[in-house]
């Protein structure tokens, strides 16, 4: 059972445009979520996180949005760049703290 | 600050072998965590170290084992290796405390064919 979901595989944006990418969750016990960027031959680089007491986390070109009711998080990067297309992998977490992942969207932002 | 090292980068094997990967941590981080990735199951948690004990467990059979040494360096068994074992293996890292155990700092990964 994937308690953790990424339904798009793929997404293609414009240079400059919004970069939107979602996951779903079955599990409410997750309290803590967050999102991780990798590259081809690097391992997964924690980008933004977001704890279920809030609806809005912002980081520069990132910010992550939650939307418990609907058990869903978004990821939107503005302006996208083409140094940031890789995969996006949306994980969370419990009171266990362990990391469930998505199976990840690949991004590409074209020139 | 080193960063995550994950020896070796490229491992093969054959069925029924077993196999041994090692990872040292960022300095300073007490815990690490193992993931397992393959194209059709994403990124997959095997476990979780903290002070040379285990703290956590995915849902990967015995086969599956690892330990942690005094120093924080961790190292992954796959006994009685299996053609479905060929995926790449990622270690990670992080501070003990609070939710920040969770924004990990991921290795580059061992990527293991059995063959």
């Amino acid at each position: 059972d994937q308690q953790v979901k990424q339904n798009s595989p793929s997404l293609s944006v414009q240079e400059g445009r919004i970069s939107i990418l979602n996951c779903d969750y079955t599990n409410s016990m997750f309290d803590y979520f967050l999102w991780y960027k990798k590259y081809p031959a690097e391992g997964p680089t924690f980008l933004i996180s977001i704890s279920s007491i809030k609806d809005k986390n912002e980081d520069g070109r990132f910010t992550v949005f939650l939307n418990k009711s609907a058990k869903h998080l978004s990821l939107h990067i503005v302006p996208s760049q083409p140094g940031d297309s890789a995969v996006y992998f949306c994980a969370a977490s419990g009171s266990n703290y362990k990391l469930t992942f998505g199976k990840g969207t690949l991004l590409t932002v074209n020139p | 600050k080193a960063g995550v090292t994950q020896t070796p980068r490229y491992l093969i094997k054959t069925r029924g072998q077993q196999v041994t990967l090692s990872c040292s941590p960022i300095s300073g981080h007490r815990s690490v965590s193992w993931y397992q990735q393959t194209p059709g199951q994403g990124l997959q948690f095997l476990f979780e170290y903290f002070s040379e004990t285990q703290r956590n467990k995915g849902n990967f059979p015995g086969r599956f084992s690892g330990r942690q040494f005094s120093n924080s360096r961790s190292e992954m068994n796959v006994s009685t290796l299996e053609l479905g074992d060929s995926a790449l293996y990622l270690c990670a890292s992080s501070l003990a405390g609070g939710r920040t155990y969770n924004e990990q700092f991921f290795g580059p990964g061992t990527r293991l064919t059995v063959l």
